[in-house]
């Protein structure tokens, strides 16, 4: 079974806080993603990563960055969080092309 | 750029109901659908992937359908139970062959007992 694997479930950082979300999936897939999920917005992507050091911009990139040292591990970085980005962020990881994705438990972010 | 509408917003229906989720595409250009599951404050678990060569695919109550044509896909739930109520998202890869994955906001099931 995969599995994908989140750091924290929970998590609360104050204003101007740098921030690590961290995920780790044992399938040896290439691609991986980060998704925020927002009520009334649904999930949109952040960042993707079809290989090791290489990462490609989603669609609301914008306030993050992100870090694929090791195939396993995909890492989010807030470099200084901001209140509007408190959300459910959500990781996910699939082989290339096509095939499904498989999706951490999620990790609940609050900026004070 | 592709669109993802999945409406109702919410559904209740009384247990033991068939019932269908529906999901619609603007663009048809599409490899694959998937319908994804989601329990409250939970990450979401992938229930059926129809590739854009399928018509449908089933896994025990669950049946999917594709047209592609019309931009449209149908999840059927058959015999529903209160362990069904969840929130039930459509997402479809492409247009391109890219692995990204564009989601509706999803359809939020409850069955009541």
């Amino acid at each position: 079974d995969v599995k994908v694997t989140q750091s924290s479930r929970y998590l609360v950082k104050r204003t101007g806080e740098k921030v690590f979300l961290e995920c780790v999936q044992d399938m040896d897939h290439e691609n991986m993603f980060w998704y925020r999920q927002d009520p009334g917005l649904g999930l949109r992507l952040i960042y993707f990563s079809y290989d090791v050091k290489m990462k490609e911009k989603g669609d609301i990139p914008e306030g993050y960055s992100v870090s694929r040292e090791k195939k396993e591990r995909f890492s989010l970085i807030l470099e200084s969080a901001s209140t509007n980005q408190t959300s459910m962020y959500l990781c996910a990881s699939s082989l290339p092309d096509t095939d499904t994705q498989y999706f951490g438990p999620g990790t609940r972010l609050t900026v004070l | 750029k592709q669109e993802v509408t999945q409406i109702p917003a919410a559904l209740s229906v009384p247990e033991g109901e068939n019932l269908v989720l529906n999901c619609s595409f603007t663009d048809s250009a599409i490899y694959n659908l998937q319908w994804f599951r989601q329990d409250p404050g939970k990450g979401l678990t992938s229930l059926l992937l129809i590739q854009s060569s399928q018509r449908e695919q089933t896994s025990g109550r669950l049946n999917a359908s594709l047209d592609k044509s019309s931009g449209r896909s149908t999840l059927y739930i058959a015999a529903s139970q209160p362990g069904d109520s969840a929130t039930y998202l459509c997402a479809v890869n492409g247009p391109g062959a890219n692995s990204k994955l564009t989601f509706g906001k999803g359809i939020t099931l409850s069955v009541r007992p």
